[in-house]
């Protein structure tokens, strides 16, 4: 199993709603990631997980709040977000820090707020 | 701070051959990525490298020079299907998990 699956594939919620992103992977790999991607923008990161500790959080304001429940698990839960939020929220797994391990990518979450 | 750049938008003809470039000023410097995206999908992992020279894998190969701060992507004999979004990153400090990605490349194979 090479894959990172995330869930959903589409979400539309407004202002005041409350929802989660989720993401698996079952590779065995050791650090997670969030990255948030406007259309035609590269990918951006959000937040680094290695071993279950968040290690980065790139300055990313506190209605995004990252939650790394096990190994295999990384949610995002989200609230009170802005019409300027919208994206496609990407998950990666990567197998450690070693420099040269490479980031698997999920096929996102894309997501709207009205 | 990082910055990673990238030509935004290139053309280039089936069967060809197209050089992307990457120039990157970065805090730590620990491997260059380049990832394949398509339009609507995740990126995809197309080649590393960390010292000087020159990789080759395939149709693609990748190079670095880490004193001048440069990489390129050669993509040869240029299918349809190459026609994608290419994203150049950079890897910073070690043990941080970090890799950031430059503006990325649009790349359109015309028949």
């Amino acid at each position: 199993d090479t894959e990172v699956t995330q869930t959903p594939k589409h979400l539309v919620m407004g202002m005041t709603n409350k929802k989660s992103l989720k993401c698996e992977q079952h590779m065995g790999h050791r650090a997670m990631y969030w990255y948030k991607q406007k259309a035609k923008k590269p990918p951006e990161l959000m937040f680094v997980y290695s071993y279950e500790k968040l290690s980065i959080n790139e300055s990313v304001p506190s209605r995004f709040s990252p939650e790394c429940p096990n190994s295999s698990l990384l949610n995002l839960h989200l609230h009170a977000l802005q019409p300027e939020d919208s994206a496609l929220y990407l998950c990666a797994s990567s197998q450690d820090n070693t420099p040269g391990e490479k980031l698997f990518f999920g096929s996102g979450t894309q997501l709207s707020v009205l | 701070g990082q910055n990673i750049d990238q030509p935004t938008e290139m053309t280039a003809t089936e069967g060809a051959i197209v050089q992307i470039n990457c120039t990157y000023q970065t805090s730590g410097f620990n491997g260059l990525f380049w990832y394949q995206q398509h339009a609507g999908e995740a990126p995809t992992f197309l080649s590393y490298n960390v010292l000087d020279g020159l990789e080759e894998k395939g149709r693609f190969s990748s190079f670095l020079s880490r004193s001048k701060g440069y990489s390129y992507l050669l993509l040869k004999e240029l299918q349809m299907k190459d026609s994608a979004s290419y994203l150049c990153a950079v890897r910073g400090q070690t043990g941080a998990n970090n890799l950031f990605f430059g503006t990325g490349t649009r790349l359109t194979v015309i028949p």
